[in-house]
């Protein structure tokens, strides 16, 4: 099955400084990868996501990048603020038969912004 | 639409007991996703159904967990009997797999404490 490796666990910047998350996958059919931000006590909630027909795709403060061949992405935080501090997961996915995803996820990602 | 709801909230039970965690999807999802984390193991998705059949199970840990889905707008997870190492958060998790769009919407969890 899939498996998703991500880096570094824990990631402490200056607020205004950015925030790079690495991670790898080792299924070369997978084609969908989410990024997930999760508040302290609080659920999973997406951010932004990329097709493996993408190499980048940016939303504001947030980008990720593909390269399929090497089978890593990486997400990337611009001018980072206090509330951008919460867990960071990716995951990787093969599409299903019907439209949906079985996601495996990365680790999570620890990120602490500074004031 | 209120989200993905599940509950209880949180469960505290004595090993032995069973347990049952119920969850409610958006209207009109096809795809229903349970998961758990856990510090150690991160985020693991346990089984997902489609149209209310159950399509990989593969990741129950063992035969006392089962998953139900008795209709589109209800499932439960049920744990017979319960074990301490069970304790964890349990997500539930829906998306609609015909809109092109892959995104899981997550419950706010229910986290089940084991004694």
């Amino acid at each position: 099955g899939e498996n998703v490796e991500q880096h570094p666990s824990t990631l402490s910047v200056q607020e205004g400084d950015s925030a790079v998350i690495k991670c790898t996958y080792s299924d070369s059919a997978s084609n969908y990868f989410p990024w997930y931000k999760q508040e302290l006590g609080k659920r999973p909630q997406l951010i932004i996501d990329i097709r493996s027909n993408v190499g980048e795709k940016k939303d504001q403060r947030i980008a990720v990048t593909l390269n399929k061949t090497a089978k890593h992405f990486s997400l990337h935080i611009t001018e980072t603020q206090p509330e951008d501090s919460a867990v960071y997961f990716c995951a990787a996915s093969i599409g299903l038969t019907g439209g949906g995803n079985k996601l495996t996820f990365g680790t999570g990602t620890q990120l602490k912004v500074e004031l | 639409d209120a989200g993905v709801i599940q509950s209880p909230r949180h469960e505290v039970t004595e090993m032995g007991q069973e347990v049952t965690l119920r969850c409610k999807p958006i209207s009109g999802h096809d795809y229903l996703f349970w998961y758990r984390q856990t510090m150690m193991r991160g985020l693991e998705l346990l089984i997902y159904f489609n149209n209310n059949v159950p399509i990989d199970d593969s990741g129950m840990p063992e035969d006392r967990f089962s998953a139900k889905m008795p209709n589109a707008s209800f499932s439960t997870l049920k744990i017979q009997p319960s074990e301490p190492r069970d304790s964890a958060v349990y997500f539930c998790a829906s998306s609609l797999g015909t809109s092109g769009e892959n995104e899981q919407f997550f419950g706010p969890g229910t986290r089940l404490t084991v004694l």
